[in-house]
């Protein structure tokens, strides 16, 4: 069983750039959640897609935006990137019987540095 | 708004003595509550969660934390810290298709 990859690792961005950033589910999850985790913070929702639909969206702006494919992965992009968008990107699958007593299952993150 | 509030933004402790880390939620009904801990430059970890079925849960290397709905809290506890626990760690409580995370607390063990 693979648990959840996300690509790239690390990235460094330009003010006002575009960037994707790519994960795979856990074999079997067909939930996907992104979360923003500034320095020294937790994580904070951004959204979570459940068979490929947006299923719940935190407080971030609309230049969030993100896609879940027929095989459950997922993309986040992030249009006219911010220096306050620099930041851990992690992406968590949990089971097709996900409930409030469920666990999410992490990703490694992406580091994005915005400069 | 469900949250949690985690007392103690860092918390250092000696090698093989008690380890606690607070975890306070807010919530009208019990939440289902979560423990995470995070390696230097890795993602989150489960180390427990609290399903109702017994207010003593244990987790993963040792820890335990105990759901008092009287505190509203959710306390994490480890007999003796070794130094593969230095980590952060981060309560946190799901509403089903989110979870709210506390602010971590940092642990030092000190050998």
């Amino acid at each position: 069983e693979t648990g959840v990859t996300q690509s790239p690792t690390h990235l460094i961005k330009t003010r006002g750039q575009q960037v994707t950033l790519r994960c795979s589910s856990q074999s079997g999850h067909n939930t996907v959640s992104w979360y923003q985790q500034a320095l020294g913070q937790g994580p904070q929702f951004i959204f979570q897609y459940y068979r490929e639909e947006e299923n719940g969206r935190g407080n971030f702006p609309p230049r969030f935006s993100g896609l879940q494919f027929p095989n459950y992965s997922s993309e986040l992009n992030v249009n006219a990137l911010e220096l306050d968008d620099s930041a851990l990107y992690l992406c968590a699958s949990s089971s097709p019987l996900a409930g409030v007593n469920t666990e999410a299952f992490f990703g490694q993150g992406t580091r994005l540095t915005v400069v | 708004a469900q949250s949690v509030t985690q007392l103690g933004s860092h918390v250092s402790v000696s090698e093989g003595a008690l380890v606690l880390l607070r975890c306070n939620y807010s919530s009208s009904v019990p939440p289902y509550l979560f423990w995470y801990v995070q390696y230097p430059n890795q993602g989150l970890q489960l180390l427990l969660k609290y399903t109702s079925a017994a207010t003593l849960v244990k987790g993963i290397n040792g820890f335990e934390a105990e759901f008092k709905k009287s505190e509203t809290s959710f306390h994490l506890t480890k007999p003796s810290a070794h130094m593969s626990d230095a980590a952060e760690y981060f309560c946190a409580v799901n509403t089903g298709n989110q979870f709210y995370f506390g602010t971590g607390t940092s642990l030092t063990v000190i050998p």
